[in-house]
């Protein structure tokens, strides 16, 4: 079942402000992926952290790797109306041969102009 | 152009008539998985493949089935589908290597009346 506890579910931001959300387990990850879903379209990804502690950026986007390997984090800095979407958490699980990829619930960014 | 093909794009179909949604990557990926999205549940597992002839259930397998005959191919097969099955479906394909990010296809809509 679901292993990953995505927060908020839903944003509703005035263009140009910033941006957070996070994702927590119970269970230690691998890696921590963020993704982007557009409307009638499959989700892209956006960041992959690898190690535990790591902060990436990927232009106005920042998403970090929690330190316990067990949470993360993604901000936005001065959001734009392409923003708009919603937004997977995902992590590794397991080892070679038994790794999952697991999904949080998402968060859907509505902006207004 | 690297991509993850699904057919159709839009589905309506009634109670009990069995259809298949195919899926097709060109990237030479052993790892293949479909996933349902439901509002507020996120992307949920169905059936998973690591490889050709390697099939297994994912999170809510129940009313689905899939084959991998072929590498790039493994379609999903609904052989009687109910209205609780209405949802989108993504197929996705990834490297059988550890740690890799799933590339996912444009989704599928199906409605069951």
């Amino acid at each position: 079942g679901q292993q990953l506890n995505q927060s908020p579910q839903s944003m509703f931001i005035q263009e140009g402000e910033d941006v957070s959300m996070n994702c927590t387990s119970s269970s230690i990850f691998n890696t921590w992926l963020w993704y982007k879903q557009d409307p009638g379209e499959g989700p892209v990804l956006l960041i992959a952290l690898y190690k535990a502690g790591e902060l990436t950026s990927n232009g106005r986007l920042t998403a970090q790797f929690g330190i316990t390997r067990k949470d993360s984090f993604l901000n936005i800095s001065a959001s734009i109306p392409s923003d708009v979407g919603i937004y997977f958490c995902a992590g590794h699980r397991g080892v070679q041969g038994a790794q999952k990829l697991v999904f949080g619930q998402g968060t859907r960014l509505t902006i207004n102009p | 152009e690297a991509q993850v093909t699904q057919n159709p794009r839009y589905l309506i179909t009634v109670t009990g008539k069995k259809l298949t949604v195919t899926c097709s990557q060109n990237m030479n990926h052993e790892y293949m998985s479909w996933y349902r999205q439901d509002p507020g549940l996120g992307l949920r597992q169905i059936y998973y493949s690591m490889n050709v002839e390697v099939t297994d259930k994912g999170d809510v397998p129940e009313g689905y089935k899939v084959s991998r005959k072929e590498k790039r191919n493994f379609p999903l097969i609904l052989e009687s589908p109910s209205p609780n099955q209405t949802s989108l479906y993504f197929c996705a394909s990834r490297t059988g290597q550890l740690n890799t990010e799933a590339f996912f296809g444009q989704g599928t809509r199906l409605t069951v009346v």
